[in-house]
């Protein structure tokens, strides 16, 4: 059973289109996160939602909108994509208040923009 | 801020050599420490992680002490295989923001 999912796996789309990257965790998780591996393979935390909540939100262009539906799902929008957004795009989720908080990531998204 | 800092790689190493991967961090308080792993073409694995000073995490092989003196936390094995291959991500958990903060990786590479 996959804990943490993302679709799709792989997204080639042209400069200004609008896109949608999915997520979910079965782990009955109360947290949720989105971050960016650029191509050097560097990785910054871009939002985090607790409960529905989003509780950060790093300095990301407003074109990049997270939604949360309900605790297991975090899904992120992006408008009028640049050629800088390719990139792979990393979920995860963890418990906090469980000890230590472990992090689980999806399997990341490819993002290429054309 | 938070920072985390990995010695560059690409690290090459033949089979069964000893592995050191170090990792240097700033923070404020007492984060927890994390090594996390990337395959080629696949998505992020947690390897071993330490709560606080003294803390040895192990996993497959690995360990990783975490050093409070010396604000660090490097990965080491004492026989790498061809398998091993991969990014190493060296990671602190900001407890009180709940992002980690990630280092900027090390490849390795090991060769038969």
């Amino acid at each position: 059973d996959t804990a943490v999912s993302q679709t799709p796996k792989y997204l080639v789309t042209q400069m200004g289109n609008d896109k949608s990257i999915k997520c979910e965790q079965n782990l009955g998780h109360d947290t949720m996160y989105w971050y960016k591996q650029d191509s050097k393979k560097f990785l910054k935390i871009m939002f985090s939602y607790n409960n529905k909540e989003l509780i950060i939100n790093e300095t990301v262009p407003n074109r990049f909108s997270p939604k949360s539906p309900d605790k297991a799902h975090l899904n992120l929008h992006i408008n009028s994509l640049e050629l800088g957004d390719s990139a792979v795009y990393f979920c995860a989720s963890s418990q906090p208040g469980q000890g230590l908080e472990t992090q689980y990531f999806g399997p990341g998204t490819r993002l290429l923009v054309l | 801020g938070n920072s985390v800092t990995q010695m560059e790689g690409p690290v090459t190493l033949s089979e069964e050599a000893f592995l050191t991967i170090n990792c240097t961090y700033t923070a404020t308080g007492y984060p927890s420490l994390f090594w996390y792993v990337q395959y080629p073409g696949e998505g992020l694995q947690l390897l071993l992680k330490a709560t606080k000073a003294d803390d040895k995490g192990s996993n497959k092989g690995f360990e990783a002490t975490y050093r409070k003196e010396t604000t660090s936390f490097h990965l080491e094995k004492g026989s790498v295989q061809v398998s091993d291959s991969a990014v190493y991500f060296c990671a602190l958990l900001d407890t009180g923001r709940r992002a980690l903060t990630f280092g900027s990786g090390t490849r390795l590479q090991v060769q038969p």
